[in-house]
């Protein structure tokens, strides 16, 4: 069974610094690799898919990476703004589908 | 462009009681899923549909019953509802269950059952 895993919990830093999020799973046989943002009281909101052949996509400040032999992807977020600060989510999808297995989510806040 | 929309936003149950959360969508995606989404469990798989007349169980069905009649529309239903169902359900599609597309969230349910 996938198990997908978000360290830290929470992460708290000055505006201006790059965030780094991390997100762990257990079985590399993924489909693809996505990471969401969630605002308090909302729905989620897809960020960046990563497919299980790519190293890594961007979107503007968002760059994911994916490293399916150690079972990591990582998501950076270059100069962070205080609208940055959400609670964002990583999830696997194990077969076409988007069956997806979530990790706990990374609650970031960013000090103005 | 409405994107996926639940309803209700809020809904307060006893025991016992019947509902069904409603789900519509408006992008013409085959793929349509349920979640709840409880502190310290994550999100989690309730049922799945890859296209109208199909569905599937998903990580925790127990409780819950779901039907496919059109594209747009994906319903849950609440038979007896249970404390333990207390949760945020949020709804899900995405355009085809054989290709690498994201997942387009509705904006959640919260359900309290007293």
């Amino acid at each position: 069974k996938q198990e997908v895993t978000q360290i830290p919990a929470a992460l708290s830093v000055p505006e201006g610094e790059n965030l780094v999020l991390n997100c762990s799973f257990t079985d590399s046989a993924i489909y693809n690799l996505q990471w969401f943002r969630q605002d308090p009281g909302k729905g989620l909101t897809s960020l960046l898919l990563i497919q299980s052949s790519q190293r890594e996509q961007t979107s503007g400040r968002l760059n994911a990476s994916l490293d399916k032999s150690s079972g990591r992807s990582t998501l950076y977020i270059a100069a962070s703004q205080p609208g940055d600060s959400a609670t964002y989510l990583c999830a696997a999808s194990k077969a076409a589908g988007n069956k997806l297995t979530f990790g706990g989510g990374t609650r970031v806040l960013v000090k103005p | 462009n409405a994107g996926v929309t639940q309803t209700p936003k809020f809904q307060v149950l006893k025991t016992g009681q019947s509902m069904t959360l409603q789900c519509a969508q408006d992008m013409n995606h085959e793929y349509m899923s349920w979640y709840r989404q409880d502190p310290g469990m994550g999100l989690r798989l309730i049922h799945y549909s890859v296209g109208a007349g199909i569905t599937d169980q998903g990580e925790v069905p127990n409780g819950y019953n779901v039907s496919r009649s059109t594209t747009e529309d994906f319903p849950l239903r609440l038979l007896s509802a249970a404390p333990s169902q207390t949760s945020v359900y949020f709804c899900a599609s995405s355009r085809t269950p054989t290709a690498n597309t994201e997942a387009f969230f509705g904006q959640g349910t919260r359900l309290t059952v007293v």
